[in-house]
């Protein structure tokens, strides 16, 4: 079936500092893949996506690509800020066509 | 504001009791998914309807059940309800759920606590 793992968290940066989140995943068929972000309080949103190998998603100086050598899709940023603090879920939707999320990957960036 | 509405955002019962939450999806989207966010178990797939019919089945408790009504509302009932089913449960929408490329729009959740 459908899985996807990231690493776990929380990931405390200071402002500005690089960030990665790791994520891998296994899927039937050909997956599409996502990052979604969650704020306190708030439902997940998305944050961008990729539907094909090699692809990059790109928001808000955020990217990730659609490695399908290494079934990964890991996130980065190059210059994290304090309101980047949150929770950041990696998905995929494959043969089975529902979003599978990972566990999520909390986010701290200090001033 | 995402435009799936979730109804209550936060509810406080007792173990043994039913408690039923509601979803509106996003205008226009005939799919709706439900999902138990846990601290140890992270975002988990319940129960998918698409225009009224039961589509796919996730870790679903014989204790919950679901439906969506003609108006493509969705509720989730959950009965017998136990210290451990206290989570964030999060109700999501999307328009084509035969494309993969496309994304879910998540309400912001209800809380559930069980005392």
């Amino acid at each position: 079936g459908d899985s996807v793992t990231q690493m776990e968290g929380p990931v405390t940066l200071s402002e500005e500092a690089f960030l990665t989140i790791n994520c891998t995943y296994t899927a039937t068929g050909y997956p599409s893949l996502f990052w979604y972000v969650q704020y306190p309080g708030e439902g997940l949103q998305l944050l961008l996506k990729a539907t094909k190998a090699d692809d990059k998603g790109s928001n808000k100086g955020f990217e990730a690509t659609y490695r399908k050598e290494t079934t990964s899709f890991h996130l980065e940023k190059g210059s994290v800020q304090v309101s980047d603090s949150a929770v950041y879920f990696c998905a995929l939707r494959g043969g089975s066509y529902i979003p599978t999320f990972g566990r999520g990957t909390s986010l701290i960036v200090h001033p | 504001d995402s435009g799936v509405t979730q109804t209550p955002k936060h509810l406080i019962t007792a173990t043994g009791q039913r408690v039923t939450l509601r979803c509106s999806p996003r205008s226009g989207d005939l799919s709706v998914y439900w999902y138990q966010q846990s601290l140890d178990q992270g975002l988990q797939f319940l129960i998918q309807y698409y225009n009224g019919e039961e589509r796919a089945k996730g870790n679903i408790l014989e204790r919950f059940s679901a439906q969506q009504f003609p108006d493509l509302h969705s509720e989730l009932n959950l009965s017998s309800l136990e210290l451990g089913d206290s989570a964030l449960y999060f109700c999501a929408s999307s328009a084509n759920p035969g494309q993969k490329n496309t994304e879910a729009f998540f309400g912001q959740g209800t809380r559930l606590t069980v005392v």
